[in-house]
């Protein structure tokens, strides 16, 4: 299996911006999670969803930030407009809810906004 | 609410000694840790995870030990390898659950 892939690996943009930001999931997993990782902050949950619904989005950090997982093999998450305290890596990881805890990440996404 | 505390940021040690990374947590409903080890330009990948209904597990080079008592839950590393130099988190959740809650990281150095 690929494991999950994100993509882009680096964004670039200016604030204010749209930025989306693509995952998919490992084939057969049923959970996918958004983190964003700071060096203030360490690894936060932004959101996620089992079976393609969302489930907790209680970590997104305000209404600039949505996630939607149309189908079980994509997922993205939007910001916009985008601002300077954004950038961050963010990771994309998925589990199969109910055959443990273990969840995969993918290689993460490192945005940079100026 | 920081539910789950890695204490110590960095680590240093020698190559072949033993590494012995520290997590506490305050939330008495976990039941389940993890330990994910991080390079950098790379996602965490999973280590080693432990039930609370054991107190140790092991793999290997790597065991977890559990305290529940104390709350508190440590990796240890034996003997330790140059490619290890890492950063390591730790995470718990309820084993009824499907997230998880991640300490803030430590970052092990191992020096050949």
């Amino acid at each position: 299996d690929a494991g999950v892939i994100q993509s882009p690996r680096h964004e670039v943009t200016e604030m204010g911006q749209e930025v989306t930001l693509r995952c998919k999931p490992i084939s057969g997993h049923n959970s996918l999670f958004w983190y964003r990782q700071t060096m203030m902050r360490g690894l936060e949950l932004l959101i996620y969803f089992n079976n393609n619904v969302p489930i907790d989005d209680s970590g997104m950090p305000e209404d600039r930030f949505s996630a939607k997982m149309p189908n079980a093999s994509f997922s993205t998450l939007k910001i916009q407009p985008s601002e300077p305290r954004d950038s961050a890596v963010y990771f994309c990881a998925s589990s199969h809810h109910g055959l443990g805890n273990i969840q995969y990440f993918g290689a993460g996404t490192r945005l940079s906004v100026l | 609410d920081q539910q789950v505390k890695q204490n110590s940021p960095s680590l240093s040690v020698q190559e072949g000694r033993i590494s012995i990374l520290n997590c506490d947590y305050t939330n008495s409903m976990f039941d389940y840790f993890l330990w994910y080890k991080k390079y950098p330009a790379e996602g965490p990948t999973f280590l080693i995870s432990i039930s609370s209904i054991k107190d140790k597990n092991e793999d290997g080079r790597f065991t977890v030990f559990l305290n529940k008592s104390a709350k508190h839950l440590s990796l240890h590393i034996v003997p330790s390898q140059p490619g290890d130099s890492a950063v390591y988190f730790c995470a718990a959740d309820k084993t009824s659950g499907s997230r998880l809650t991640f300490g803030e990281g430590t970052q092990l150095t191992v020096n050949p």
